[in-house]
């Protein structure tokens, strides 16, 4: 089976836009998991979504936002951009939520 | 009560020695606990994972020893490989839930 793919794999932008990231989980996995990795913080769970509807959510401020196809694939949207926004954002699927299979991740900078 | 806390943060070890990392975790509702291995680069893979109905698990060199009473589990690296260096990050869960993370241990083995 193909892995998580993510794409971009890397993203500059200024402050104060917005950006859109996109994930393909691994074929039959349903669920479809977001989270921030930068060098402070760690690893941070922003938010996950199970057949097109949002099942947890993290503690990020509302202009992080999700969205699920039917087809399992996965957007994330931030606006306004902030400097502190410059991280690694990573998808994750799994069959059952448990398993998380992570792709490559998006490296977004923003400047 | 959802943190998860990873000892050391840092770790050098020689080649076919033996690495430890902790964690220690506070919400007895976790019943999923995986580690996760990061090249620079990539993202996060699933090394190995246990459930708390058991003690300890075991996959190659790699082994999960689990303590219930103590609320801690770690992971062992066996025979360690300079191709083992790498950032290894613990996580717990409750099912259907978010993986909450450990700050990271990065691991060089040194030949």
């Amino acid at each position: 089976k193909a892995g998580v793919t993510q794409t971009p794999r890397y993203l500059i932008k200024t402050r104060g836009q917005q950006v859109t990231l996109s994930c393909s989980p691994i074929s039959g996995h349903r669920s479809v998991s977001w989270y921030q990795q930068t060098p402070g913080q760690g690893l941070q769970f922003l938010f996950e979504y199970f057949s097109e509807t949002q099942r947890n959510k993290g503690n990020f401020p509302g202009r992080f936002s999700g969205r699920q196809f039917s087809n399992s694939r996965s957007e994330m949207n931030v606006s306004t951009l902030e400097l502190g926004d410059s991280a690694l954002y990573l998808c994750a699927s799994s069959f059952s939520s448990t398993e998380q299979y992570f792709g490559p991740g998006t490296r977004l900078t923003v400047t | 009560q959802q943190q998860v806390k990873q000892s050391p943060q840092s770790l050098i070890v020689q080649k076919g020695g033996i690495s430890i990392i902790n964690c220690a975790y506070e919400n007895t509702a976790f019943d999923y606990f995986p580690w996760y291995q990061q090249f620079p680069g990539k993202g996060p893979a699933l090394l190995i994972a246990i459930r708390p109905d058991v003690s300890e698990k075991k996959e190659g060199r790699f082994t999960i020893s689990f303590n219930k009473s103590a609320k801690q589990f770690s992971l062992h690296i066996m025979d360690s490989q300079p191709g083992d260096s790498a950032t290894y990050f613990c996580a717990a869960s409750r099912v259907t839930d978010k993986l909450i993370f450990g700050t990271g241990t990065r691991l060089q083995v040194f030949p």
